[in-house]
Order: C-alpha cells, then sequence, then structure tokens
C-alpha cells in the first residue's frame, strides 16, 4: 500500500549542528504536507507546513524542502538545541481523502 | 485554557471491558479525529468528524464507537477490549477539514 516514510528512524546530532529530517511519500496527487514535532509524553505539535505548489519554505530555525519529482520532503533545523529532541513527524495530506497520513517518525537526540 | 484536551491520560484495565475516552476542543473547530500511536510511534487516523458527522472511518473494528454530541466534542468508546487495543489515543482538530491539526495530550490505554 501507499505509505508516508522516513529514511532514517533515529538521528543524533550535536547541539548547535544543523539537523535534516528526511521523509519520502509515495502518492503523487498529495498537495499539502506537514512537519509536526512530539516531544515525549506529549501530543504532536505543528512546525511548518507546505504546500505543492511551493518547494521550500522557511520558519524561525526551521526550513522545508519539497521536490515533487522524486517524492522527498525534508525538515532542516538550524542550531540544534536540546529542546529539540523529540520524534519529527511528516504527514501528507491526499486531496481525494482531505485527510492526512503520518510517517513512521524520526526520533532526534541533541547532545549536549 | 488548554486547546484540545482528553480524559482519562491514563486508563488501565482489563481485557473484556468497556471504557470511553473523552475529548474536548475550545478552538471552534469543525473538524475533530481520534487517532491511535502503537509502541513504534505510528499515528494512524481511526475517524474523522466534521460538524458532528463522520466522514472518515478507516478500517477500525466496530468495537470502537465515536460519539459527537457537539461540534466541541468527540468521545470514544471501546467495547470488549483487547490485549491490542493497548496504545496512546490522540484525539485532534482542525478548522475544517484537511486544515492544520492541533492535537491533545493523549490517553494511554494499557489492557491487562
Amino acid at each position: 500500500g501507499e505509505s508516508v516514510g522516513l529514511h532514517l528512524p533515529t538521528l543524533s546530532v550535536q547541539e548547535g549542528d544543523n539537523s535534516i529530517i528526511n521523509c519520502a511519500y509515495s502518492n503523487s496527487a498529495s498537495d499539502y504536507f506537514i512537519w509536526y514535532k512530539q516531544e515525549s509524553g506529549k501530543g504532536p505539535q505543528f512546525i511548518i507546513d507546505i504546500r505543492s505548489n511551493m518547494d521550500k519554505r522557511q520558519g524561525q530555525r526551521v526550513t522545508v524542502l519539497l521536490n515533487k519529482t522524486v517524492k522527498h520532503l525534508s525538515l532542516q533545523i538550524a542550531a540544534t538545541q536540546p529542546g529539540d529532541s523529540a520524534v519529527y513527524f511528516c504527514a501528507e495530506n491526499r486531496y481525494t481523502g482531505n485527510q492526512f497520513y503520518f510517517g513512521t517518525g524520526t526520533s532526534l537526540t541533541v547532545i549536549p | 485554557d488548554t486547546a484540545v484536551s482528553q480524559t482519562p491520560k491514563y486508563l488501565v484495565t482489563q481485557m473484556g471491558n468497556d471504557k470511553s475516552i473523552k475529548c474536548e476542543q475550545n478552538l471552534g473547530h469543525d473538524t475533530m479525529y481520534w487517532y491511535k500511536q502503537d509502541s513504534k510511534k505510528f499515528l494512524k487516523i481511526m475517524f474523522s468528524y466534521n460538524n458532528k458527522e463522520l466522514i472518515i472511518n478507516e478500517t477500525v473494528p466496530n468495537r470502537f464507537s465515536p460519539k459527537s454530541p457537539d461540534k466541541a466534542h468527540l468521545n470514544l468508546h471501546i467495547n470488549s477490549l483487547e490485549l491490542g487495543d493497548s496504545a496512546v489515543y490522540f484525539c485532534a482538530s482542525s478548522q475544517n477539514v484537511g486544515n492544520e491539526q492541533f492535537f491533545g495530550p493523549g490517553t494511554r490505554l494499557t489492557v491487562l
């Protein structure tokens, strides 16, 4: 079946370094993508979103890149901080169903 | 002033019992959801309600029955609980279908 997958289940980075979390999606009809951050014991929280008519969107310390040709999404976190340690999910919205499908998540650990 | 709240936070029960999880949102959103997150952090949508009407019902056993008394509430009732029902259940809401979702803190269900 179709799925939203992540290339790396875990990622460890040194504090202050940049982090890149990748996500592959398989449905070319998906037109809206969201990155969520889930801290331990909490629900997912919105970080940044991007629509399929864009290939890059920037927020505060975060950038999302969308490559529709290879159906790939990435989240870049600049100057990673200990508070960034969490599980990160990409979610794709499939227009026909208007619901979000979540990937399996990447666990980011920031080493002080 | 919590945006999306769930009760209880923890639920431990025996196989075969019936239990309910309550969800309330004070954001004025039209759409509410229930997700199940397994031990590997995979988030899967179960139900979606828009203006108190069911719009998505993924492949979920009919032991699970959502109830939406009004737009601000979406409760989840589970009959004849099974071991495999053990998971964290998240409620979420969005302004409308296909918009950014706001998640509750989750309910950890343990079936013994």
